[in-house]
């Protein structure tokens, strides 16, 4: 089946810093991938719809200056998170669409901790 | 715009015996409908999903889930349930006429299978 590869599941940075995530959609072409973040015990809360080769579409809310989105290829979005803040500490999930099946695949999330 | 509403948040429930998670949504235009699994600091795994067809939806793990239209329900049922699957159950619709393809979530419900 498809297969949603993020990277890296844990990562620990200091305040003012930038953090890459990456999301890589490994046996399938993705046209649209979607970033979402979950805070402890709520649910998934959709960031941004990322289409490859053109501007990220954000939910409202979401500063775009401070969540870089680019989705450079078929295969490859990724999600930096700007000059990051104890508050932008969070779960951050991304998902696929499989073309044409109905489906979303999802990543394994990844940890981000800013201290 | 979609939306879905899960009202238990929490259902507690004993090892072997059955169980029915609430799922509701509205939305405009006709839908599709998952269910996905997360175990702690894990991503999303996908349990089932009603595209279209029968209504009765069977899925991985025992899950089943029903459609029905007139009650904008997709309930996710398991007639004997194992400790193993405690864990936050979402449900989760995305818009069948192309324009956004987003995934939207429900707030979840904890499955928590006691002995």
């Amino acid at each position: 089946g498809a297969v949603v590869s993020q990277h890296p599941s844990r990562v620990i940075c200091k305040s003012g810093t930038s953090v890459k995530i990456e999301c890589r959609s490994l046996d399938f072409q993705a046209t649209t991938m979607f970033w979402y973040r979950q805070f402890p015990k709520k649910s998934l809360m959709l960031m941004a719809t990322s289409n490859e080769g053109s501007k990220a579409t954000y939910e409202q809310g979401v500063e775009k200056d401070k969540f870089l989105i680019n989705h450079a290829s078929l295969t490859l979005s990724t999600l930096t998170v700007t000059s990051a803040h104890p508050e932008d500490s969070s779960f951050y999930i991304c998902s696929a669409m499989e073309g044409g099946s109905g489906g979303y695949t999802f990543g394994s999330g990844t940890r981000l901790t800013v201290v | 715009a979609q939306s879905v509403t899960q009202l238990d948040s929490q259902v507690p429930v004993f090892e072997e015996a059955p169980v029915e998670l609430r799922c509701n949504y509205s939305s405009s235009v006709s839908v599709y409908l998952f269910w996905y699994v997360q175990y702690p600091n894990q991503g999303l795994q996908l349990l089932l999903k009603y595209l279209s067809g029968s209504t009765l939806v069977k899925g991985i793990n025992g899950f089943e889930a029903e459609f029905n239209k007139s009650q904008t329900s997709f309930h996710l049922r398991k007639p004997s349930v194992h400790i193993s699957d405690t864990a936050e159950y979402f449900c989760a619709v995305s818009d069948l006429d192309g324009a956004t393809n987003k995934l939207i979530f429900g707030t979840g419900t904890l499955l928590a299978v006691q002995p």
